[in-house]
């Protein structure tokens, strides 16, 4: 099926450090959206992104759609320990809009 | 608060039990949908609606049964399940239009099947 490559599946950072993670993929996805969950939380809409090679920010956090629309990536800079969680990417397969996928994730740790 | 809630949060059931999960949002979207995260593994999407119709079905085995009365109200009724169907599971929601794409999701219901 066309499934999402979510790396690196784990970090572990100091405080302060910038982070990046990616997504890839062998289909066109139309949406790339990227989240957060915390543990007992279900996942928090972060960026989403609707155009080949847009570059969104929210805060610290910057998300690009590839521009051959088969990958993204999120940066998170001077990190801080609330951004401990698992981050997932997201797409919305070209011309299905009722099919979401999801990468398995990128578990991030931030030590103090 | 995300708008989107989702009881009961924790749920043990024996393999012969009926149970059923609710979802209920406040954002005014128009879809719903069912997801089962396990471990590791990537989010399942389970089942879609669109203005109450079902519109996926992603080979969902039938001991999992969704009922969407309103646009606000989305159920999953469970009945014989199996140990592996344990697991955290998501409802989630989204709007009409443009940003039709971003799904907002509740805390889920973690299910235990013993």
């Amino acid at each position: 099926g066309q499934q999402l490559n979510q790396s690196p599946q784990s970090m572990f950072i100091q405080e302060g450090e910038d982070v990046s993670m990616n997504c890839t993929s062998s289909s066109i996805f139309n949406t790339w959206l990227w989240y957060k969950q915390e543990p007992g939380e279900g996942p928090v809409l972060l960026i989403a992104l609707y155009k080949a090679g847009e570059l969104t920010s929210n805060g610290r956090l910057t998300a690009q759609f590839g521009i051959t629309r088969k990958d993204s990536f999120l940066n998170i800079s001077a990190s801080i320990p609330s951004d401990v969680g698992i981050y997932f990417c997201a797409g919305q397969l070209w011309g299905n809009n009722n099919d979401m996928r999801f990468g398995a994730g990128t578990r991030l740790t931030v030590k103090p | 608060e995300t708008g989107v809630t989702q009881t009961p949060r924790h749920l043990v059931m024996g393999m012969t039990n009926k149970k059923s999960l609710k979802c209920e949002q406040h954002l005014g979207h128009n879809a719903m949908y069912w997801y089962k995260q396990s471990a590791k593994k990537p989010l399942e999407l389970m089942f879609v609606y669109n203005f109450k119709e079902q519109t996926e079905n992603n080979s969902v085995p039938s001991r999992f049964s969704p009922e969407c009365p309103n646009s606000s109200h989305l159920f999953l009724h469970l009945h014989t399940l199996q140990p592996e169907d344990s697991a955290l599971y998501l409802c989630a929601s989204s709007p009409p239009g443009p940003a039709g794409y971003e799904q907002y999701f509740g805390p889920g219901t973690r299910l235990t099947v013993t």
